[in-house]
């Protein structure tokens, strides 16, 4: 099956730098990869996600770029403030086929 | 707005009790889902359902079973729960049959001692 690692575990930032997250996977099949954001007492929520025939995707300060010769995926967030502090999942599946197999999590924080 | 409702958001059971885990969903959606949730593990899939009564195991379905007896509603059984199976349970849904793009409810921390 599907195995996606995710790296760093924890990234810290000072408030206007960029963080970058960044996820691998296994299953050259996969064609869609999301990530996930989870604030402190909430279920994750989708962000932003990009499938296999493109290969960046922009919204705001998010970004998205996939790279399928390499295999790997990485999530770009510019000018970060106090409330991007979070956990960031990323996953990957295959449309129609498979369940997402998400990444352990990177848990992010930016500081005033 | 888009709702999944789990209908409890902390519970402390005993070991050896039969516990019961409730989600609901207001859209209408095909598929449910039942993810945990333990640090430096993420999120991981327990079961899955992509119609009513129909029901998909995950990557560990080990000690739950689910029920579905309606397209809102996705319950997570623990015949009989063990200190182990304290975690966070996430529930989620989607629409269609890519299973993407899930919508998450807020989480049932369950301890179980």
């Amino acid at each position: 099956g599907e195995n996606v690692e995710q790296h760093p575990s924890t990234l810290s930032v000072q408030e206007g730098d960029s963080a970058v997250i960044k996820c691998t996977y296994s299953d050259s099949a996969s064609n869609y990869f999301p990530w996930y954001k989870q604030e402190l007492g909430k279920g994750p929520q989708l962000i932003i996600d990009i499938r296999s025939n493109v290969g960046e995707k922009k919204d705001q300060r998010i970004a998205v770029t996939l790279n399928k010769t390499a295999k790997h995926f990485s999530l770009h967030i510019t000018e970060t403030q106090p409330e991007d502090s979070a956990v960031y999942f990323c996953a990957a599946s295959i449309t129609g086929y498979s369940t997402l197999t998400f990444g352990k999590g990177t848990m992010l924080l930016v500081s005033p | 707005d888009v709702k999944v409702t789990q209908s409890s958001r902390y519970l402390v059971k005993r070991t050896g009790e039969k516990v019961f885990l409730e989600c609901v969903q207001d859209m209408d959606h095909e598929n449910m889902f039942w993810y945990r949730q333990d640090p430096g593990l993420g999120l991981r899939l327990i079961y899955f359902s992509y119609d009513v009564k129909m029901k998909e195991k995950g990557d560990i379905p080990e000690g739950y079973s689910v029920s579905r007896e309606k397209k809102e509603r996705f319950s997570l059984i623990l015949e009989s729960a063990s200190t182990n199976q304290t975690s966070m349970y996430l529930c989620a849904s989607s629409r269609g049959q890519g299973r993407e793009k899930l919508f998450f409810g807020s989480g049932t921390q369950l301890s179980v001692l």
